[in-house]
């Protein structure tokens, strides 16, 4: 069975840092490649970063770029999003989802993890 | 970048009702893919659809896609009580991939 866990939300500060991680298991994570979403309270759902099964090719969406690193452990069957310089408009539920080969898109999604930032 | 319009914002319908979620995309484009979750609160998102018409594993016949160009829906055939949700359309295959902000079906 196909899981995805994902960890590391909380309460954060504007200009903050948390790490989200995502432990796979049911599935060779290594051969695929895995993607953030998120949702903002009472919005829809926003696609934020995604990376490959190496972790050599990572991507962004224009509203996180330069403040989220997207990172693997392919060792410990672990995603992670790094979160820099967070903004009040970053608060959302935060998604790790695995993408179906070779394109996409997202068939199993973790339960999320809840990310607020407020002084 | 495709941004993706979705409408209408909601649909109130009766179960065994048929409905039609449409999904707009900004322009046309020959690389990418439209797929379709649906996504109850506190659930994770569940893939309905993959490329524009192919159910996903496990989900029902009463679920179906269609479209091309700029113009693509997801229609809902005999509505069951558990398909009261939000349903998304997704663009993806290319960077960035993008959402759609939803519809919600729900209860008449």
């Amino acid at each position: 069975e196909v899981l995805l866990l994902e960890s590391g939300g909380g309460l954060v500060q504007p200009g903050g840092y948390l790490r989200l991680s995502c432990v796979a298991s049911g599935f060779n994570f290594r051969a695929y490649s895995m993607t953030w979403v998120r949702q903002a309270p009472g919005k829809g759902l926003e696609w934020v970063s995604a990376i490959n099964g190496d972790g050599g090719k990572t991507y962004y969406a224009d509203s996180v770029k330069g403040r989220f690193t997207i990172s693997r452990d392919n060792s410990k069957d672990t995603l992670y999003l790094h979160l820099n310089t967070l903004r009040t408009d970053d608060a959302a539920v935060y998604f790790c989802a695995r993408e179906q080969p070779p394109y996409g898109p997202n068939d199993y999604w973790g339960q999320g993890t809840l990310v607020a930032v407020s002084s | 970048e495709i941004v993706l319009t979705q409408s209408p914002d909601t649909l109130s319908v009766s179960p065994g009702e048929r409905v039609t979620l449409s999904c707009t995309a900004s322009h046309s484009f020959w690389r990418g893919y439209i797929a379709w979750y649906q996504h109850k609160a506190g659930q994770a998102p569940r893939l309905l659809i993959l490329r524009t018409s192919n159910r996903a594993a496990g989900i029902p016949d009463r679920f179906s896609g269609s479209g091309s160009g700029t113009d693509f829906t997801l229609t809902i055939d005999r509505l069951e009580p558990e398909d009261f949700a939000m349903y998304y359309c997704q663009f993806y295959g290319v960077s960035p991939w993008t959402f759609g902000q939803g519809t919600k079906v729900e209860i008449k």
